[in-house]
């Protein structure tokens, strides 16, 4: 299987400001890493993701890196806002597998 | 988007009792997983299958069987219902051809074992 270790498991910020979210795999066979935002009350959400043969990957104001070789990846989220506000789940997949990984989430609230 | 529709959406038991939690996804997807979302555990992976008749047990099985009886109906039985299987739980679904093996999320279901 894998291990997903996901940091901070709590984070405030102000209105504007970036988030970051850090996560570690152990799986070297880990090649496909997902980000999924769950908001208040309802289901996870696949919202950006990024495969191991790319260092980053960019969207509509979220940033996602992969570092291999120390095996970690981060998701960056820039301005954020009160509607980013929400928990948030990194996740590996090990190469020819269908099984999603899923660290153990973070809480984001953006303070107005 | 893809629709993977639970029930109940919630279900208070008692210790010993028998639970059955259903998932339907109308999407021919191959894949189906069920997870439970604990508090400073994230999503946890019970069982999954790939396909009808197909079961492969996932990292937090015990006390928990699923039965997978076509493409689209996934069920996961607790047949002696512990409080520590208190937690919400969550179907999802995936295409077994999709290179971004995205999950697809029901609803959820809120489990109470008192």
């Amino acid at each position: 299987g894998e291990q997903v270790e996901q940091l901070p498991s709590i984070l405030r910020v102000q209105e504007g400001s970036s988030a970051s979210i850090n996560c570690t795999y152990e799986n070297s066979a880990s090649n496909y890493f997902p980000w999924y935002k769950q908001e208040p009350g309802e289901n996870p959400k696949l919202i950006i993701d990024i495969r191991s043969n790319m260092e980053r990957k960019q969207t509509q104001g979220l940033i996602v890196l992969l570092d291999k070789k120390a095996k970690r990846f981060s998701l960056h989220i820039t301005d954020t806002q009160p509607g980013d506000s929400a928990m948030y789940f990194c996740a590996a997949v090990m190469s020819n597998y269908n099984v999603l990984y899923f660290g153990s989430g973070t809480k984001l609230t953006v303070e107005p | 988007e893809a629709a993977v529709t639970q029930s109940p959406r919630n279900k208070v038991t008692v210790t010993g009792g028998n639970v059955t939690l259903s998932c339907r996804q109308t999407n021919s997807h191959n894949y189906m997983y069920w997870y439970r979302q604990d508090t400073g555990h994230g999503l946890r992976l019970i069982h999954y299958s790939y396909g009808a008749g197909n079961l492969q047990i996932g990292d937090v099985p015990d006390g928990y069987k699923a039965t997978r009886t076509t493409q689209e109906d996934f069920f996961l039985l607790l047949e002696l219902a512990s409080p520590s299987q208190t937690s919400l739980y969550f179907c999802a679904s995936s295409d077994s051809g999709s290179s971004q093996n995205t999950l697809y999320f029901g609803a959820g279901t809120r489990l109470s074992v008192l």
